[in-house]
């Protein structure tokens, strides 16, 4: 099993539709993370859970929606997304106090028609 | 606040030839510094690493060492090779803060040709 999978791997979905991408780690961190990555942007951190805890809500529009029930498993919930949320959505995970280094997923391409 | 600067690309060299990708950055402390690869359609992949001053992180004949007296970590390869074409990061984390996010820079994007 590799060590961060997300799903779907690719969603297209319109600005009235409400879905769910998923990130799941078998590195046996406890830290994760969602990142955004849009064209001609750098990369954006949107939200970091330590121990299953919020620890960092970078201002991120209220249509995103986080969850994580454990630490093996984080959640982006979205509705009602606009066309410039259109972007590639990384996961990544982290041991939060020994290590610094972060292990991506391969991410979910949405697009938002 | 914290930041990381580097070269802005596209980078194109041939086969075989010496790559240098420029990376600098602004923070307080001892952060530790990465290299992540990106592939086409793919994720970020962690390249190497550096954790304190002088220390040389080095993967797959690539190396960086980390120069706390000029903030610098740039990146150097003797030999690229076409499969070497994807886009490259360097990111910090603030010291003493595992567990908060990575800091990027916006990418250099490196294309050989054979």
């Amino acid at each position: 099993e590799t060590g961060v999978t997300q799903t779907p791997r690719h969603l297209v979905m319109g600005m009235t539709n409400k879905k769910s991408l998923k990130c799941e780690q078998h590195l046996g961190h406890n830290a994760m993370y969602w990142y955004k990555q849009s064209a001609k942007k750098p990369l954006e951190l949107m939200f970091v859970y330590n121990f299953k805890e919020q620890t960092e809500n970078n201002s991120v529009p209220s249509r995103f929606s986080p969850e994580c029930p454990n630490s093996s498993h984080l959640f982006l919930h979205l509705h009602t997304l606009q066309p410039e949320d259109s972007a590639l959505y990384l996961c990544a995970s982290s041991h939060p106090t020994s290590s610094y280094e972060q292990y991506f997923g391969p991410g979910t391409r949405l697009t938002v028609t | 606040g914290n930041s990381v600067t580097q070269m802005e690309g596209p980078v194109t060299l041939s086969e075989e030839a010496f790559l240098t990708i420029n990376c600098t950055y602004t923070a307080t402390g001892y952060p530790s510094l990465f290299w992540y690869v990106q592939y086409p359609g793919e994720g970020l992949q962690l390249l190497l690493k550096a954790t304190k001053a002088d220390d040389k992180g080095s993967n797959k004949g690539f190396e960086a060492t980390y120069r706390k007296e000029t903030t610098s970590f740039h990146l150097e390869k003797g030999s690229v090779q076409v499969s070497d074409s994807a886009v490259y990061f360097c990111a910090l984390t603030p010291a003493n803060q595992a567990g908060t996010a990575l800091i990027f820079g916006k990418g250099t994007t490196l294309s050989v040709s054979s």
